[in-house]
């Protein structure tokens, strides 16, 4: 298994400004991914984050929007950019394991004003 | 397209029930299928794989890839056992995303 921690673990923010979210995993994985859960709703997945190449963005999902960083095998971080209301949501990162199974961080509930 | 798909989104039953959580799955390869569960306040965790075929908190969830379902079961619920439920599915090659569906909120009634 893995332990995954994230910040903030909430924020309130005003429209137009941006948000950096970080996850920090306690061993080195290969894959991180970046998923949102809209209220009410199920989990969608962002991106797909490796170290040392370009994030993969799922449809829907734009680079300058999200920003995503992975300097090294034990870090990542989001950026929710030029939010607006609709971008409230809860941000979860999960890691894969040598196990072939995925492990999620507390995530980070976001609340734009 | 993988789709996961939970038809229920509310699913009450008294204590000491029988609980089936239905999920259905679309995918074109051979998926690994999961069930998670998200306790009220806690983070979203792995409650089984169908690969490992063990049983976690009394639950067991048999691939059934003729009827593409991944039902998951218990004999006997119990309260503790309120929480949210998530299927999903991932290609079996590993280092795939998941793919959700919507959930079943699961409320054991004492």
């Amino acid at each position: 298994s893995a332990v995954i921690s994230q910040k903030p673990s909430r924020d309130i923010c005003q429209r137009g400004t941006s948000l950096t979210i970080q996850c920090q995993v306690d061993s080195q994985v290969t894959m991180m991914f970046w998923y949102r859960q809209q209220p009410g709703q199920s989990l969608t997945l962002i991106a797909t984050a490796n170290q040392g190449s370009e994030a993969t963005y799922e449809s829907g999902f734009v680079i300058d929007k999200f920003p995503i960083s992975r300097p090294n095998l034990t870090f990542s971080t989001l950026t929710v950019s030029n939010m607006s209301p609709e971008d409230s949501s809860i941000y979860l990162c999960s890691v894969e394991t040598g196990e072939e199974t995925q492990y999620f961080g507390p995530g980070t509930r976001l609340l734009v004003l | 397209a993988q789709r996961v798909t939970q038809p229920e989104k509310l699913l009450s039953v008294f204590k000491g029930a029988p609980v089936e959580l239905k999920c259905n799955y679309s995918y074109s390869g051979s998926p690994e299928l999961f069930w998670y569960v998200q306790y009220s306040r806690q983070r979203l965790q792995l409650l089984l794989r169908h690969i490992s075929r063990e049983s976690i908190k009394g639950f067991t969830a048999d691939l059934n890839k003729g009827e593409t379902s991944f039902h998951l079961k218990k004999p006997f619920a119990q309260e503790e056992d309120s929480a949210m439920y998530y299927c999903a599915l991932s290609g079996i090659s590993g280092n795939t995303p998941l793919v959700f569906g919507k959930g079943t909120r699961l409320s054991v009634i004492a």
